[in-house]
C-alpha cells in the first residue's frame, strides 16, 4: 500500500524557517517524480514544486522560487522542503504527492494527508 | 499561466441525479486534463487523467470528456458519498493549475 507521510509542519513567524519531510512506503520511490502541492486554509489546491526521479529537473511555482528549495533521498525514500523566507500567505497545508507515471497524465496520483504550515507573529 | 476555471462553483442535487462540472483552460491543453476529489480534512483523491481516464478503483459512474479548452466530470448517478468538492487541474504545462473547485452537496 502507497504510504506518504509528511512532517514537519508547525507555526513559524513572518521571516522564519522551517523544513518539511515526506517519508514514502510500500512503492518504488525512486522511479517516481515527486511534488509539493499546498492548500491554505478554506482556498484551492495550489501546486508548490516538483523533483524528477533522479533529482535532476527540479520546477518551482513563481510564489515560492528563491525562498523554496525541493530535494530527496533515494536511499532512505524521502522528499524534502526547505523554507526559508516565510510570509503569512504561505500558511498552509502541505501535501506531497507522487508524480503519475503516465507521462499522457502529468497528473498527482497519491498524496499524503498534508502537514500544515502556520506563519504569524 | 494557464488558468483553469470550473463552473459552476457549487451545485446540489439529489441522489441519482446526473451532475455535469466544466472546466475552461485559458488556452489549449489538448487532453492534459486531471480531476481529483476532496473531502473535508482529507488529501485530494485522483479521479481520471488524461481527460477520460478513470484512476484504478473509482466507480464507473465518473467519466470525463473534452479536448482542447473545455472538459467536463460527469457523475451518472449521485451518491451521497460522492458530496466533496472537485478540482480540475491541467497537465500541459508547468505550472500545474488548479481550477477553483466546485462543491457537491446532496439534497
Amino acid at each position: 500500500e502507497v504510504q506518504l507521510v509528511e512532517s514537519g509542519g508547525d507555526l513559524v513567524q513572518p521571516g522564519g524557517s522551517l523544513r518539511l519531510s515526506c517519508a514514502a512506503s510500500g512503492f518504488t520511490f525512486s522511479i517516481y517524480g515527486m511534488n509539493w502541492v499546498r492548500q491554505a486554509p478554506g482556498r484551492g489546491l495550489e501546486w508548490v514544486s516538483y523533483i524528477s526521479s533522479s533529482g535532476t529537473t527540479i520546477n518551482y511555482a513563481d510564489s515560492v522560487k528563491g525562498r523554496f528549495t525541493i530535494s530527496r533521498d533515494n536511499a532512505k525514500n524521502s522528499l524534502s522542503l526547505q523554507m526559508n523566507s516565510l510570509r503569512a500567505e504561505d500558511t498552509a497545508i502541505y501535501y506531497c504527492a507522487t508524480d503519475k507515471l503516465d507521462l499522457a497524465a502529468r497528473a498527482f496520483d497519491y498524496w499524503g494527508q498534508g502537514t500544515l504550515v502556520t506563519v504569524s507573529s | 499561466d494557464i488558468q483553469m476555471t470550473q463552473s459552476p462553483s457549487s451545485l446540489s442535487a439529489s441522489v441519482g441525479d446526473r451532475v455535469t462540472i466544466t472546466c475552461r483552460a485559458s488556452q489549449s491543453i489538448t487532453r492534459y486534463l486531471n480531476w481529483y476529489q476532496q473531502k473535508p480534512g482529507k488529501a485530494p483523491k485522483f479521479l481520471i487523467y488524461a481527460t477520460s481516464n478513470l484512476q484504478s478503483g473509482v466507480p464507473s459512474r465518473f467519466s470525463g470528456s473534452g479536448s482542447g479548452t473545455d472538459f467536463t466530470l460527469t457523475i451518472s448517478s449521485l451518491q451521497p458519498e460522492d458530496s466533496a468538492i472537485y478540482y480540475c487541474q491541467q497537465g500541459y504545462s508547468t505550472p500545474r493549475t488548479f481550477g477553483q473547485g466546485t462543491k457537491v452537496e446532496i439534497k
